[in-house]
């Protein structure tokens, strides 16, 4: 089955600085790649996602980039703030499964 | 505005109880997932239903098992609680989409559940 891979586990940046976090999946046939970010004692809600078929999605200060040769995917987050401090989860879904494979995720501190 | 339910936000079991985590979504989704979330973990799936009494294994399905009798309920089941299913637990529905369609998957709030 797929699996996916995330890092860092944690990253700390000042704001207004970017933010990168980087995830690997091992299924080529994965076609779907959604980002979801979980506020402290909240629940994951998504925020942004990327299909196969696209190479760069952008949305405001938060984008998405994917390589497919290489079978990885990237959040970027520029201008950070610190309403961005959360846990960031990226996934994966492989052709039209049901499931999606998460990571491990990322935790973001965005310091004054 | 979409919205999925789960009954308990916090939950203290003994080991051995029974217990049921209930989730219900109003969105008249086909889809819905149980996932337990532990630190360093991520979010790992326990069990899936893609429509009424349909039911597959995800990750981790040892020492659950799941009931989907009407569409819009998911019930994740403990048969007997161990302190190593203390965790938070969260549901989540979506819409059945063929490849290609936009296939948003909502979340629970989620329940932390302690065995003692």
């Amino acid at each position: 089955g797929e699996n996916v891979e995330q890092h860092p586990s944690t990253l700390s940046v000042q704001e207004g600085d970017s933010a990168v976090i980087k995830c690997t999946y091992s299924d080529s046939a994965s076609n779907y790649f959604p980002w979801y970010k979980q506020e402290l004692g909240k629940r994951p809600q998504l925020i942004i996602d990327i299909r196969s078929n696209v190479g760069e999605k952008k949305d405001q200060r938060i984008a998405v980039t994917l390589n497919k040769t290489a079978k990885h995917f990237s959040l970027h987050i520029t201008e950070t703030q610190p309403e961005d401090s959360a846990v960031y989860f990226c996934a994966a879904r492989t052709g039209t499964a049901s499931k999606l494979t998460f990571g491990t995720g990322t935790r973001l501190q965005v310091t004054l | 505005d979409v919205k999925v339910t789960q009954s308990s936000r916090y939950l203290v079991k003994r080991t051995g109880e029974k217990v049921f985590l209930e989730c219900v979504q109003d969105m008249d989704h086909e889809n819905m997932f149980w996932y337990r979330q532990d630190p360093g973990l991520g979010l790992r799936l326990i069990y899936f239903s893609y429509d009424v009494k349909m039911k597959e294994k995800g990750d981790i399905p040892e020492g659950y098992s799941v009931s989907r009798e009407k569409k819009e309920r998911f019930s994740l089941i403990l048969e007997s609680a161990s302190t190593n299913q203390t965790s938070m637990y969260l549901c989540a529905s979506r819409r059945y989409r063929l490849a290609g369609g936009k296939n948003i998957q909502y979340f629970g709030a989620g329940t932390r559940l302690s065995v003692l």
